[in-house]
């Protein structure tokens, strides 16, 4: 069963800590993005990569960082968490990476429940 | 911004009615899915229709496109309780980097 997982299901942290949020798939996908979820925003994009140390910001990459050192690994830094950035953070690959035709279909982890105190 | 915005935010029906949510988009795309996500989990993928699609189906699932007006449905029929869900629509750019940006959700909720 194909999979991305993230490392972290629930997370409590104080303000001004750094922050490393995990997601490894197994798919050998091209694509990875991370969004963050909050009620009546759905989701928004923070940053996504087309292929390994490549990224592209999203609509909402203020506050965050991320790192692609491996193909199946792609992790989301909080350089100093803050409150606002309390928030459900959804972590997605897809098969089809800078260039290439088709439809990108995303497969989700799980989530991970980020609260910023 | 967001790309998608769902309308409505909520919807409650009876079991066996029929459940339609709708979708607008900004700009141009390749092509538009639709996602469902039970309570506090990841999203599961339901349907992709193609920028030159107009209409199309899956078990009790209908999409229909409408690129002139940057629009989508998603048709639910015969309702189920196991149908309760958020329920999202994804856009693909037709750039090429393969950026999928979502909208804001419809909060479906079937009752028995």
């Amino acid at each position: 069963d194909v999979k991305v997982t993230q490392s972290s299901r629930y997370l409590v942290k104080r303000t001004g800590e750094k922050v490393f949020l995990e997601c490894v798939q197994d798919m050998d996908h091209e694509n990875m993005f991370w969004y963050r979820q909050d009620p009546g925003l759905g989701l928004r994009l923070i940053y996504f990569s087309y292929d390994v140390k490549m990224k592209e910001k999203g609509d909402i990459p203020e506050g965050y960082s991320v790192s692609r050192e491996k193909k199946e690994r792609f992790s989301l830094i909080l350089e100093s968490a803050s409150t606002n950035q309390t928030s459900m953070y959804l972590c997605a690959s897809s098969p089809l990476g800078q260039g290439k035709s088709g439809a990108n279909v995303l497969t989700f982890g799980a989530g991970s429940r980020l609260t910023v105190l | 911004s967001q790309q998608g915005e769902e309308d409505p935010q909520a919807l409650s029906i009876q079991e066996g009615e029929n459940a339609t949510m709708n979708c607008s988009y900004k700009t141009s795309i390749n092509n538009l899915q639709w996602y469902r996500q039970n309570s506090g989990r990841g999203l599961v993928h339901l349907i992709l229709i193609r920028s030159n699609e107009r209409e199309k189906h899956s078990g009790r699932l209908r999409v229909t496109l409408d690129t002139s007006k940057k629009s989508s449905s998603l048709l639910i029929t015969a309702s189920r309780a196991a149908d309760t869900a958020s329920y999202f629509c994804a856009t693909g750019d037709s750039g090429g980097y393969q950026k999928v940006t979502f909208g804001t959700g419809t909060k479906l909720q079937v009752i028995p």
